[in-house]
């Protein structure tokens, strides 16, 4: 079946380091591409989304990359923050589907200060 | 306005209660959506609804049942759940079609005893 990222690792980064957290997507008919970051007790936050004819956009201290060769999609904070301590899950549209999103299982990024 | 809220936080009812969860979204969206999320898993689609109509039903169990009264609120009704219901219900919402962002609520926590 579909599948995005199936694994749950966590990344541990100094606080003012750059974090770089991966994904690989499995459905290459997917045509958008998300980020998001879920504090424990909230719901997913979004920070940033891509389609599929780019393979680089930037946001404030974000960037996400795509890779449609492989398959992959990451997320690059910079100069991470005790306060981007989360889960972050990317999720993907499939191009046949109008509101599904897959998501990836998730990874936990942890900021020691 | 670009939240979503959800009532109630919190929930714990008995597998023969009937109760009902609450979404509400001010921000013009015309899709709402229904996940699931267990611990430390991404979320799962259960519904979709565009335009007050259900567009998805990811094969959800009748013992769960959503409703959408008017394009602001969606409910989602509970009855003879089980233990293994317990999760996080999220409620989502997009301006539409094709890889618009889903802003999601911050959930409602359920225990099924």
């Amino acid at each position: 079946g579909e599948s995005v990222g199936l694994h749950l690792p966590t990344l541990s980064v100094q606080e003012g380091d750059n974090s770089i957290i991966n994904c690989a997507y499995s459905n290459s008919a997917s045509d958008y591409f998300i980020w998001y970051k879920q504090e424990s007790g909230k719901g997913p936050q979004f920070i940033i989304d891509i389609r599929s004819n780019m393979d680089k956009r930037q946001g404030q201290r974000v960037t996400v990359l795509l890779n449609k060769t492989v398959k992959h999609l990451s997320l690059q904070i910079a100069a991470t923050q005790p306060g981007d301590s989360a889960v972050y899950f990317c999720a993907e549209k499939p191009l046949d589907s109008s509101y599904k999103l897959i998501f990836g299982s998730g990874t936990r990024l942890l900021v020691r200060p | 306005d670009t939240e979503v809220t959800q009532t109630p936080k919190h929930l714990v009812m008995g597998m023969t209660n009937k109760k009902s969860l609450k979404c509400e979204q001010h921000m013009g969206h015309r899709a709402m959506y229904w996940y699931k999320q267990k611990a430390k898993k991404p979320p799962e689609l259960m519904f979709v609804y565009s335009y007050e109509k259900l567009s998805i039903n990811e094969s959800v169990p009748s013992r769960f049942s959503p409703e959408c009264p008017n394009s602001s609120l969606l409910n989602l009704h509970l009855h003879a759940l089980q233990p293994e219901d317990s999760a996080l219900y999220l409620c989502a919402s997009s301006q539409g079609l094709a890889g618009a962002e889903q802003y999601f609520g911050p959930g409602t926590r359920l225990t099924v005893t």
